[in-house]
């Protein structure tokens, strides 16, 4: 079975710009959770959608914004990109809301702004 | 979503078994206690949880106290491979959980 898939793998933007990144999940998930690493902060949940609906949310501001189409892809929105944004984004994908013990992650996008 | 407390690194000899602690004094009646790790340049991957009974797995072994204020992620046999970041999450069952990882442990096996 192919596991989850993140594109593209790197990106580089500046300042202002605004970027789209994205996630397909394991064949038969459906629920798609984004997560950012940074050296500072670690790991930290940005939000997860099951069945195209937002079901959980962490603290990031509103320039940080995701959906989910039928097919359970996913696609996350950072808009008027700040340095502070480089990162390397993982998208995790499980069966259902909430199963912690079966999220599967992708390799991640490692976003630089510059 | 309780704190956990993990050592920032160790070391193990290959071949020995690896004994991640974690304490989590402040875990509630329903969470459970999740162990994933993060190997260089790749994304999580989970190893093992439990809520009060010890767990095993072809992975690893978790062996929580009885008042579940810590745990112990056992790796039995540790490999080269086994060197990662693991963290040690705890999370309810509520319906909305969500992983909310701490800084870890680098744990680094030595030949």
């Amino acid at each position: 079975k192919a596991g989850v898939t993140q594109t593209p793998r790197y990106l580089i933007k500046t300042r202002g710009q605004q970027v789209t990144l994205s996630c397909s999940p394991i064949s038969g998930h459906r629920s798609v959770s984004w997560y950012q690493q940074t050296p500072g902060q670690g790991l930290q949940f940005l939000f997860e959608y099951f069945s195209e609906t937002q079901r959980n949310k962490g603290n990031f501001p509103g320039r940080f914004s995701g959906r989910q189409f039928s097919n359970s892809r996913s696609e996350m929105n950072v808009s008027t990109l700040e340095l502070g944004d480089s990162a390397l984004y993982l998208c995790a994908s499980s069966i259902g809301v909430g199963r912690l013990y079966e999220q599967y992650f992708g390799p991640g996008t490692r976003l630089t702004v510059t | 979503d309780a704190k956990t407390t993990q050592p920032p690194s160790m070391d193990c000899a290959e071949g020995r078994a690896a004994n991640l602690p974690c304490n989590h004094s402040t875990i509630s009646g329903n969470e459970y206690v999740y162990w994933y790790r993060q190997i260089h340049s790749q994304g999580p991957q989970y190893i093992i949880h439990g809520l009060k009974n010890n767990e095993t797995n072809e992975m690893a072994s978790l062996i929580i106290t009885e008042d579940r204020k810590s745990s112990t992620l056992i790796l039995p046999h540790a490999t080269l491979r086994d060197t990662a970041v693991y963290y040690c999450i705890v999370s309810g069952g509520g319906g909305n959980e969500k992983l909310t990882f701490g800084t870890g442990t680098r744990l680094t096996i030595i030949p």
